[in-house]
């Protein structure tokens, strides 16, 4: 089975501090690609990242890095100095090698006051 | 190159009617999704087609929820006899390609409300 685990409910943080999302996932699959999407309140999932398995390397744009471990299966999302407009949920998603549907978890709400 | 378009936005009936939502996706994209979300959840895959075909369904989808491609482009999710349980967000989501490239590009969804 496969199985996304976002264990933060709900992050509030002040502006300009940054702020680390988790993800634990969960796969038989040796192949396999993870996602994070922000849903801000509009409720569009607005698409952020893919990773594939086979590709460990972090990755940085901006204010956004993500830290992809396989050994303990975990796609760690950090924003760095955050700003009230990264308020939103974010969802970390997983999709097995062999299927086609996103197994999503059940989101980070953030919070940034000003 | 416009995003993925859903209508309506947001859908109130009662109990007991048939609604029907559409998915226009990102031109060209061959594939198409839908997924509901539920308040506080994440969204939850329903059925996806490829082109006109319909590949896969999830056993969430009951037999009161049919969707259609009829010719590889816009989509549209109905749902009969509605019940107070099928009050959602509704999203619809394309991609082009398929395998390692793979990326769903998500709509801005149909809230529906079953009185």
């Amino acid at each position: 089975a496969q199985k996304v685990t976002q264990a933060q409910t709900e992050i509030s943080v002040v502006e300009k501090e940054d702020v680390t999302l988790d993800c634990v996932y969960e796969t038989r699959d040796t192949t396999y690609y993870l996602f994070w999407y922000k849903q801000p309140p509009s409720g569009e999932l607005v698409f952020l990242i893919r990773r594939n398995s086979f590709d460990e390397q972090n990755e940085i744009s901006g204010r956004y890095s993500w830290n992809f471990q396989k050994s303990t299966s975990s796609f760690n999302f950090t924003i760095t100095a955050s700003q009230v407009v990264d308020s939103a949920v974010y969802f970390c998603a997983l999709r097995g090698g062999a299927t086609n549907k996103l197994i999503f978890g059940t989101g980070t709400l953030l919070a940034v006051q000003p | 190159d416009t995003g993925v378009s859903q209508d309506p936005r947001h859908k109130i009936t009662k109990r007991g009617q048939n609604v029907t939502f559409r998915c226009d996706p990102i031109s060209e994209h061959n594939r198409l999704y839908w997924y509901r979300q539920t308040l506080g959840q994440g969204p939850e895959f329903l059925t996806y087609f490829q082109n006109e075909a319909q590949l896969e369904k999830s056993r969430l989808l009951s037999d009161r929820f049919s969707a259609e491609r009829p010719k590889g482009s816009f989509s549209t999710l109905e749902i009969q006899r509605t019940e107070q349980g099928d009050s959602a967000m509704y999203l619809c989501a394309s991609s082009e390609r398929a395998g390692r490239e793979e990326t769903q590009y998500f709509g801005p969804g149909t809230r529906l409300l079953v009185l």
